[in-house]
Formats: C-alpha cells, structure tokens, sequence
C-alpha cells in the first residue's frame, strides 16, 4: 500500500511565522502535489513537482513556495503566515498522473 | 474556464435507501474522471474512476457512477445506503489536453440517517 504521511495533523502558528509542512511518500513516486481545502472552495493546487528540484506553480502558489532536495519529501512553506492561510493543507503523490494518493492531512490555523 | 460542478452541498438520505450524488463537468477533450471520500479529519481516500470503456464503473464500498457523455456528468451511486457512509464525497476530472491538471469539485456532504 502507498503510504503518504504529513508531519502534523494539527498546527497552530502566528501570524507573520514562517511554516513548513512536511509530506513523506514511501512508494518511489516522481509526482508530488500540494492543495488547500477550503469549505465551499474543494480543492485548490497550489504547487507540484515532477521530480527532484523541479516545481511547478498551481492554480493559487500566492504566499508558498515549495522545496523538494530528494524523491520521498515534498515540503510547503509559508514564508510569513497569515490569517487568510488558515486551511486543511493536503499533500498527495503519483507515479502516473492521474491516480494521487493523499496523506491525511495538515490542519493550519493562524492566528 | 473548466469546472467540475456538484450541485448539491448536502445529500441526505435514509439508511437502506438508493443514494446519488450528482456531478457534472465543463471540461476539454476526453477527461478522466473520479470520485473521491473524505471522513472527518481525513485525507481523500479513492473510490472509482473511469477512463474509457463501460459507462458504468463499479468501486470501492459498494459504490458505482454513471458516465454520461453527452450531460457531461459523472453521478455517484450506491443501492443501499449505510450510516457509515456518511461522509465528504468529491468528484473530479483529470484532463489530458494541454497541461496535466486535476480539477476538484466543490464537494457534497452525505449524510444517511439511521
């Protein structure tokens, strides 16, 4: 079974902190993605990564950038929270396209 | 643009009754298209998808879609609902033409009552 874990489940942090979320996938994946879940919103791209060092900006990368030093780790950092970044934060992994496996999820509030 | 559409914010339905979930799609070319469920505090778990071939594609849990090429929709069903089945379904459409890219609905809770 594909494993994709995310370092925390809940987070709290300040406005104005920088944040890193950590995902982890153990399947040898070159895919991997990020997205904000927001209520009424679905799912939101905001960065992916075909390979090691390669990135790509999603559909809302405003306010993230993304490191990726080695194959398994796909990191999101938020250079200076905000409360506006306050969201479910999910991490998810592919070796083809089109069938992502997604970690459990990171909860991100900024107050 | 292209969208991924789910009419319904909440679906609620008894338990041991037919459940639907509806969702259509604007999308360019020939998409793939899925659904997805999420329990509370949960990441996205995969439950179907189609591709090519039969229109009616079977998955996880009891669950099954209906592809509809020309209503442009992908509805999820199951014969007989479970409280257990309660839960956030999204549905979403991958597209092949130009750049790679998932297109998420906006999600239907499901709520079956006991």
């Amino acid at each position: 079974d594909v494993k994709v874990t995310q370092s925390s489940r809940y987070l709290v942090k300040r406005t104005g902190e920088k944040v890193f979320l950590e995902c982890v996938q153990d399947m040898d994946h070159e895919n991997m993605f990020w997205y904000r879940q927001d209520p009424g919103l679905g799912l939101r791209l905001i960065y992916f990564s075909y390979d090691v060092k390669m990135k790509e900006k999603g559909d809302i990368p405003e306010g993230y950038s993304v490191s990726r030093e080695k194959k398994e780790r796909f990191s999101l950092i938020l250079e200076s929270a905000s409360t506006n970044q306050t969201s479910m934060y999910l991490c998810a992994s592919s070796l083809r396209p089109y069938e992502q496996y997604f970690g459990p999820g990171t909860r991100l509030t900024v107050t | 643009a292209q969208s991924v559409a789910q009419p319904e914010d909440q679906v609620n339905v008894a338990e041991g009754n037919p459940l639907t979930v509806k969702c259509t799609y604007s999308v360019s070319g020939n998409p793939y298209l899925f659904w997805y469920v999420q329990y509370p505090n949960r990441g996205l778990q995969f439950l179907l998808k189609y591709i090519t071939g039969d229109n009616l594609v079977k998955g996880s849990y009891g669950f099954e879609a209906e592809f509809n090429k020309s209503q442009t929709s992908f509805h999820l069903k199951k014969p007989s609902a479970l409280v257990s089945d309660s839960a956030l379904y999204f549905c979403a459409a991958f597209t092949t033409s130009g750049t790679y890219k998932y297109i998420f609905g906006t999600g239907t809770r499901l709520k079956v009552l006991a």
